[in-house]
Order: C-alpha cells, then structure tokens, then sequence
C-alpha cells in the first residue's frame, strides 16, 4: 500500500525557516517524481513544488511564490521527500501536502499524503 | 503561466442527480489534465488523468471528456460520499497550476 506521511509542521515566527518532511513507503521511491502542494486555510490548492529523481538528475521546478525561499528534495536511501522554506511569510501559512507523480502515463498526482499543517505569525 | 477556470465555482444538487463541472484553460494543454476530488479536512484523491482516463479503484460514475482548453467532469447518479470540492489540474507545462475549485453541495 502506498504511504505518504509528511511530518515538521509547525509556528514559526515571519522571516524564519522550516524543514517539512514526507516519509515515502509502499512502492520504488526512487522511481517517481515527486511534489510538494499546499493550501492555505479555506482556499484552494497551490502546486509548490517538485523534485526529478535520480535519471533526470534531481533537478527541481518551483512556482514563482516559493522560488528561491523554497527548496525541495530527496533522500533516496531513507525513503524521505524534503521541503527547506526559509524567508516565511504570512501567506506561506497553509497545510503541505506531498504527492507522488505518476508519470509516463500520465503526471498527474495520484496519491497524497494527509498534509502538515505550517502557520507563519509573529 | 497557464490559468485554468472551473464553473461554476460552487453547485447545489441531489441525491441521484447528473452533475457536470467544467474546466478551461487559457492556452492549448492537449489532453493534460487532472481531476481531483477533496473532503473537508482530507488531502485531494486522484479521480481522473489525461482528461478521460479513470484512475485505478474510482467508480465509473466519473467520467472526464475534453482537449485542448475545454474539459467536463461529469458525475451520474451522485450519492451522499461524492458531495465534495473539485479540482482541476494541468500539467502540461510549468508551473503546474490548478482551477479554483468547484464545491458540489447539497
């Protein structure tokens, strides 16, 4: 059974960091892209993220509110997806969700995991 | 960026009801698109990719259709569990963006 449970959530204070973690299980990590999604509270969802993995050189795309405060990626002997935010704002408050990729068939998302709750307030 | 539009923003319906909810993209994404189904307070469930195609386990009640920027989710005989937000998605370029969602409620 594929499992995504992400972990790191918290209060943090505006204009600090945070390390949000996504423990992966239940299928070849290794083998799918991988993406961060949030959605702040009462909105809808916002794409953050996502990392390639290891034939496509790990290289990452962002959206354009995250880029370059935002860094995600992955730990392939642990299982484990990252996403380091640094430089909060207030609008960064919502609750992150990671998702697997499906790929070749289609990049959608197909499973996610229960999401982590980030507020950012003073 | 390509922005994509759904409508109506919100729904009302009843049990055994046909609902369809349209989503539309500012630019050509051939038939890269996604739809998403989403509870109070649980993460988003994969219902459907490449605009028509059935995600493994989601019942053949759901349906998508549509190319291009023009795509239909459609939902036959609703029942009480599918009462829910729904979103659409593209991936056919970056960054991946999602509709605002539609809440079909009673």
């Amino acid at each position: 059974e594929v499992q995504l449970v992400e972990s790191g959530g918290g209060l943090v204070q505006p204009g600090g960091s945070l390390r949000l973690s996504c423990e992966a299980s239940g299928f070849t990590f290794s083998d799918y892209y991988m993406d961060w999604v949030r959605q702040a509270p009462g909105k809808g969802l916002e794409w953050v993220g996502r990392t390639r993995h290891k034939v496509n050189s790990y290289s990452t795309e962002y959206a354009a509110s995250v880029k370059g405060r935002f860094t995600v990626s992955r730990d392939e002997s642990r299982n484990l997806l990252y996403l380091q935010m640094s430089s909060l704002r207030t609008e960064d408050t919502a609750v992150y969700f990671c998702a697997r990729v499906r790929g070749t068939i289609g990049w959608h998302l197909d499973y996610w995991g229960q999401g982590t709750l980030v507020t950012v307030s003073s | 960026d390509i922005q994509m539009t759904q409508s109506p923003p919100s729904l009302s319906a009843s049990v055994g009801d046909r609902v369809t909810i349209t989503c539309r993209a500012s630019q050509d994404i051939s038939k890269s698109l996604a739809w998403y189904q989403q509870k109070p307070g649980k993460p988003p469930k994969s219902l459907i990719y490449a605009a028509s195609n059935l995600q493994s386990g989601v019942p053949s009640k759901f349906s998508g259709s549509g190319s291009g920027t023009d795509f239909t989710l459609t939902i036959t005989s609703l029942q009480p569990e599918d009462f829910a937000t729904y979103y659409c998605q593209q991936y056919s370029s970056y960054p991946v963006t999602f509709g605002g969602g539609t809440k079909v409620e009673t």
